[in-house]
C-alpha cells in the first residue's frame, strides 16, 4: 500500500520569509512518481511539479524549490521569499500504478503581510 | 479548451435524497477520475474510467455511489439516499493515457453539503 505523511497542518509566516514543507512517502515499488499540489481557496488543484522515482535531481523553478531524496523518502518543497498569494494548502502525492494518486492529508500555508 | 468542468459546483441536499454531479473531462483525454475530499484531508481516489470504461472503483464507494461515463466523454457520479458522512468535496480529474498518464488536470470540484 502507498502512505503519504505531510507532519505539519499547518505553516504561518510572515512575507519573504521561506516555508519549507515536508513529505514522507511509502511504497515498496520501485518505480512512482511524487508531485506536488496546490488548492487555493477556490478549491482547484493546481499541478507543481512531477518528479519519477529515477531521478533524484533537485529542481528550482521560481522561487519554488524541491529536494527529492530516496535514502530518506522524502520530497520536500521550499518556497523562498513567500508572497501572500502563496496562502493555499499545499498536498504532496504518490503515484504508483494505473496514474491513480494517493495524496497526503496536506499543509496549510498562511502568508501574513 | 477550458479545461475540466464540473457542475454544479455546490449541491445542498437533506438527508436521503439522491443526487448527481456532472464532470466534462478535457476532450482529448482518455482517462476521467473521481475523488472525494473531506475537511482537512488530502483527495481520495473513488473510480477512473479509461474511455467509457469503469476500471476500478475504490472501496470507498459503497452501493450508493455509481459513476457512468457513457461514451467515453462527461461523467456523472450519483449518490442515492445520502447521509452526512458524504458531505464533502467531490473532485473531477482527466489525463491522457500512456508516458503522460499522471498528467492530471483537476475540475474545481462539487461541494456535497448533506443536512
Amino acid at each position: 500500500a502507498q502512505k503519504v505523511t505531510q507532519a505539519q497542518t499547518e505553516i504561518s509566516v510572515v512575507e519573504k520569509e521561506d516555508v519549507t514543507l515536508d513529505c514522507v512517502y511509502e511504497t515498496r515499488d520501485t518505480t512512482y512518481y511524487l508531485f506536488w499540489y496546490k488548492q487555493p481557496p477556490s478549491g482547484e488543484l493546481v499541478f507543481l511539479i512531477r518528479r519519477n522515482s529515477f531521478d533524484e535531481q533537485n529542481e528550482i523553478s521560481g522561487r519554488y524549490s524541491w529536494n527529492f531524496q530516496k535514502s530518506t523518502s522524502s520530497f520536500n518543497f521550499t518556497i523562498t521569499a513567500s508572497q501572500v498569494v502563496d496562502s493555499a494548502v499545499y498536498f504532496c502525492a504518490l503515484g504508483v500504478v494505473d496514474y491513480k494518486l494517493s495524496f497526503g492529508a496536506g499543509t496549510t500555508v498562511t502568508v501574513r503581510a | 479548451d477550458t479545461g475540466v468542468s464540473q457542475d454544479p459546483r455546490h449541491k445542498i441536499t437533506k438527508r436521503g435524497q439522491n443526487v448527481t454531479f456532472r464532470c466534462d473531462p478535457i476532450s482529448e483525454h482518455n482517462r476521467l477520475y473521481w475523488y472525494r475530499q473531506t475537511l482537512g484531508q488530502g483527495p481520495e481516489f473513488l473510480t477512473y474510467f479509461q474511455n467509457e470504461a469503469q476500471l476500478e472503483k475504490s472501496r470507498l464507494l459503497s452501493d450508493r455511489f455509481s459513476a457512468e461515463r457513457p461514451k467515453g466523454s462527461f461523467s456523472t457520479l450519483e449518490i442515492q439516499r445520502t447521509e452526512q458522512g458524504d458531505s464533502a468535496m467531490y473532485l473531477c480529474a482527466s489525463s491522457p493515457t500512456g508516458d503522460s498518464g499522471y498528467g492530471y488536470t483537476f475540475g474545481s470540484g462539487t461541494r456535497l453539503t448533506v443536512v
